[in-house]
């Protein structure tokens, strides 16, 4: 079945470095891929998503690629900050299986927490 | 962008009871709602699906006597957390959808999340 593989944490960075979490996915189709990151003590928001092949995803300085030919969606930023410190989620949306059925719903990956220090 | 709350934030049980948490879309009709349990620094499970109107969809190994849910309307679901045992204790976390036409995935809009812990 469809799944998504995230690089396990936690990545510890110095501000204003370069940041990489490495994201794989496997799925039947052409699903669209998302990253969510959830603050400390709050719920999941959209980063930033691409709904097909090679879309770049961007918002706040991070970015994302659809990698069809890798199955890749590699979140990156090019220099870090300490309020980015949160978890990062890589998400799939699964296969339409009807109205009735699971819909759409998003897979997720184990997560990667991020610590960003001054 | 569309909002998702969820009610109660944080609730604290005893064995034995049972809780009710909330999930409503407030600025749009959410044809199919999800709900999810999230595990300390493990990933999202999706527990159930459900569309407005019918019999929510459970996962493989997920009880529905236990887990009830329902989405009597286009801006809320519930889920029931019945007979509650310290193994419940979580994070529940709920999302919308809106309906689509053509069947064309469509961003979930997610709550904050509710904490339950049972005693």
């Amino acid at each position: 079945g469809d799944s998504v593989t995230q690089m396990e944490g936690p990545v510890t960075l110095s501000e204003e470095a370069f940041l990489t979490i490495n994201c794989t996915y496997t799925a039947t189709g052409y699903p669209s891929l998302f990253w969510y990151v959830q603050y400390p003590g709050e719920g999941l928001q959209l980063l930033l998503k691409a709904t097909k092949a090679d879309d770049k995803g961007s918002n706040k300085g991070f970015e994302a690629t659809y990698r069809k030919e890798t199955t890749s969606f590699h979140l990156e930023k090019g220099s870090v900050q300490v309020s980015d410190s949160a978890v990062y989620f890589c998400a799939l949306s699964g296969p339409l299986r009807g109205y009735g059925g699971s819909q759409g719903n998003l897979i997720f990956g184990k997560g990667t927490k991020l610590s960003v220090k001054p | 962008g569309a909002v998702v709350s969820q009610h109660p934030s944080w609730v604290i049980c005893k064995s034995g009871t049972s809780v009710k948490i909330e999930c409503r879309s407030l600025d749009f009709q959410a044809t199919t709602m999800f709900w999810y349990r999230q595990f300390p620094k493990q990933s999202l499970m999706l527990m159930a699906t459900s569309n407005e109107g019918s019999k929510a969809t459970y996962e493989q190994g997920v009880e529905k006597d236990k887990f009830l849910i329902n989405h009597a309307s286009l801006t809320l679901s519930t889920l029931t957390v019945t007979s509650a045992h310290p193994e419940d204790s979580s994070f529940y976390i709920c999302s919308a959808r809106e309906h689509s036409a053509g069947g064309a995935p469509v961003e979930q809009y997610f709550g904050p999340g509710t904490r339950l812990t049972v005693t």
